[in-house]
């Protein structure tokens, strides 16, 4: 156990919906990072917050946005969903900026998301 | 840009070892992490390196060349559990992972 939670486990939505995905980090780090993990794919970088902003961006659209709350809990908000957004969505928290092995990133159990 | 290359699939026998190897180009470089990811399961931490070399835990082990841009990572005495895929992780120059495809490792009995 990693100590990093996220809700909910699973979600089924409709093409165009809005969804929000939530997770809380693992105690002592400040950094959340989210991924999108496509069925047979390595998980693929959305974006991090560091301190309640935005610190980094994968190749991933507008509609893909995020916060992070001063407990450095997060979510990952997605608009106007599409059918190639159904995927195991991740976060992963770690303690920025710690150096060496410190830095790995400790991921929560996934939502998955199914868009119809 | 960026890109990290690893075996899409592996098989291997129980008792045996195995080595899974790991090509990478990346804008910068703050270390290479190897992750264990069961099937429906979240990625969990297995190895870190930073310099050249190996490093030994337990039965996994994992190297380094960054002059080459490769790794690899080493599992002995292969038990039943060991079947997952193994995912390749990068840290460039910036504050993200940059992440292989993963290799679906199969241990037969």
């Amino acid at each position: 156990e990693t100590g990093v939670t996220q809700s909910p486990t699973h979600l089924i939505k409709t093409r165009g919906q809005q969804v929000t995905l939530r997770c809380s980090s693992q105690s002592g780090h400040n950094t959340v990072s989210w991924y999108q993990q496509a069925l047979g794919q390595g998980p693929q970088f959305i974006f991090q917050y560091y301190r309640e902003e935005e610190n980094g961006r994968g190749n991933f659209p507008p509609r893909f946005s995020g916060l992070q709350f001063p407990n450095y809990s997060s979510e990952l908000n997605v608009n106007a969903l599409e059918l190639d957004d159904s995927a195991l969505y991740l976060c992963a928290s770690s303690l920025e900026p710690a150096g060496g092995e410190a830095d790995t990133q400790y991921f929560g159990p996934g939502t998955r998301l199914t868009v119809l | 840009g960026q890109n990290i290359d690893q075996p899409t699939e592996m098989t291997a026998t129980e008792g045996a070892i195995v080595q899974i190897n790991c090509t990478y180009q990346t804008s910068g470089f703050n270390g290479l992490f190897w992750y264990q990811q069961h099937a429906g399961e979240a990625p969990t931490f297995l190895s870190y390196n930073v310099l050249d070399g190996l490093e030994e835990k337990g039965r996994f082990s994992s190297f380094l060349s960054r002059s080459k841009g490769y790794s690899y990572l080493l599992l002995k005495e292969l038990q039943m559990k060991d079947s997952a895929s193994y995912l390749c992780a990068v840290r460039g120059g910036g504050q993200n992972f940059v992440f292989g495809p993963g290799t679906r490792l199969s241990v037969l009995p």
